[in-house]
């Protein structure tokens, strides 16, 4: 079966950090680019940031560039967020998604207060 | 970034109703759109890529048209299990964007 689970969210006060994991299973991780797509309360959908196959080309949204980053590991099938300086604003569920947004994970939730 | 304009923002319609949502994009994205929908409390699941490709398990009541900057998602005949919120994405270049959402709702 297809699937990606997220895990690593949780409550933090702004300014803190906190990694995000995605585990694949079921398909050629490394044959697919992969996104990070969040969900503010009540809001619609953002997309965040991409990575390459390989790793070798990173993307971000506006809203969180120099403050996140993607990167992935091949040989474990798992996808990563490196949140830093975290804002109220990043208040979301955060979701893994496949290339082609055809497979997404459940969603692990970032709470950002004080 | 491209931005992408979703309308209507919401509608009510009744089971039985054929259901149109538009997507319009700032540029040209050629036919690389897709079509998400999400329930409350669940992941968004794909349902049209490449602006008019049925996702494999997807009903056939749903079909997607366009290119270029102009895209639309017609449901046929609404059905219960329809009633969600449904979100236009582009994927022509990073950026990615989506639409601002379309909610369904129950007339």
């Amino acid at each position: 079966e297809v699937q990606l689970l997220e895990s690593g969210g949780g409550l933090v006060q702004p300014g803190g950090s906190l990694r995000l994991s995605c585990a694949a299973s079921g398909f050629s991780f490394s044959s697919y680019a992969m996104s990070w797509v969040r969900q503010a309360p009540g809001k619609g959908l953002e997309w965040v940031s991409g990575i390459s196959r390989s790793a070798g080309s990173t993307y971000y949204a506006d809203s969180v560039k120099g403050r996140f980053t993607i990167s992935r590991d091949n040989s474990k099938t798992t996808l990563y967020l490196q949140t830093n300086s975290l804002r109220v604003e990043d208040t979301a569920v955060y979701y893994c998604a496949k290339d082609g947004m055809d497979v997404w994970g459940q969603g692990t939730t970032v709470t950002v207060s004080s | 970034a491209i931005h992408m304009t979703q309308s209507p923002s919401s509608l009510s319609a009744s089971v039985g109703d054929r259901v149109t949502i538009t997507c319009r994009a700032s540029q040209d994205i050629r036919n690389d759109l897709g079509w998400c929908q999400q329930k409350p409390g669940k992941a968004p699941k794909l349902l049209i890529y490449a602006a008019s490709s049925l996702q494999s398990g997807v009903p056939s009541r749903f079909s997607g048209s366009g290119s270029g900057t102009d895209f639309t998602l017609t449901i046929s005949s609404l059905q219960p299990e329809d009633f969600a919120t449904y979100y236009c994405l582009q994927d022509y270049n990073y950026p990615l964007t989506f639409g601002g959402g379309t909610k369904v709702e129950i007339k």
